[in-house]
């Protein structure tokens, strides 16, 4: 079964232009979380998606904004791009409870000049 | 909140020995999940090991075994054996029955010395 897919690997943008990253989850899985991990905050949970609704949603200004289509495949987008969003953003599925184990993707690096 | 602390930025092993990485965490809740993930260089991060707290018994899976201190609040790893393929970062993570939101500590760096 093919893991956690999610597109593109490595992105460059400059400030204030907007990005769409995307994510693919395991076949079956029907829930995507999205996380931010840079150097200095370490891994912090962005937004969660069950069948289409966010369910969950971390403390991250409202330029972060997700979304997730029919089939589970999930896209985060951030706009008006900051320094500051220079990061690795991994994405992660799971079943619905009870199964709780979160599979993760390789993630995007994402630069910000 | 819900917070994860790991002490130990860096822990180095010889290989063949045994390493405990330490993790504590805080929380009101009684029902919770926690969990050690690693993430080799390559950057995929992968679950090792996992525990539910309403089990008393330790988690063990093969090398990897944890040592959780539920009154404590104290959920620490020990990796038997260890090879040069467990050198990674390794992060303690905590979540609740009903929330994907997972909270990680900041992770311990993890060498294996030939």
């Amino acid at each position: 079964k093919a893991g956690v897919t999610q597109t593109p690997r490595y992105l460059i943008k400059t400030r204030g232009q907007q990005v769409t990253l995307s994510c693919s989850p395991i076949s079956g899985h029907r829930s995507v979380s999205w996380y931010q991990q840079t150097p200095g905050q370490g891994l912090q949970f962005l937004f969660e998606y069950f069948s289409e609704t966010q369910r969950n949603k971390g403390n991250f200004p409202g330029r972060f904004s997700g979304r997730q289509f029919s089939n589970s495949r999930s896209e985060m987008n951030v706009s008006t791009l900051e320094l500051g969003d220079s990061a690795l953003y991994l994405c992660a599925s799971s079943f619905e409870q009870p199964y709780n184990e979160q599979f993760f993707g390789p993630g995007t690096r994402l630069t910000v000049l | 909140a819900q917070t994860v602390t790991q002490s130990q930025p860096e822990m180095s092993v010889q290989e063949a020995e045994t390493v405990t990485l330490s993790c504590t965490y805080d929380t009101s809740e009684s029902d919770y999940y926690l969990f050690w993930y690693k993430q080799p260089p390559s950057r995929q991060m992968i679950l090792v090991i996992r525990q539910e707290a309403y089990k008393q018994q330790n988690a063990t899976e093969n090398r990897f075994s944890v040592n959780f201190q539920k009154a404590a609040k104290s959920f620490s790893l020990k990796i038997s054996d260890s090879q040069l393929g467990d050198a990674a970062m390794y992060f303690c993570a905590y979540r609740t029955y009903n929330n994907n939101d997972m909270r990680f500590g900041a992770g311990t760096r993890l060498t294996v010395k030939p």
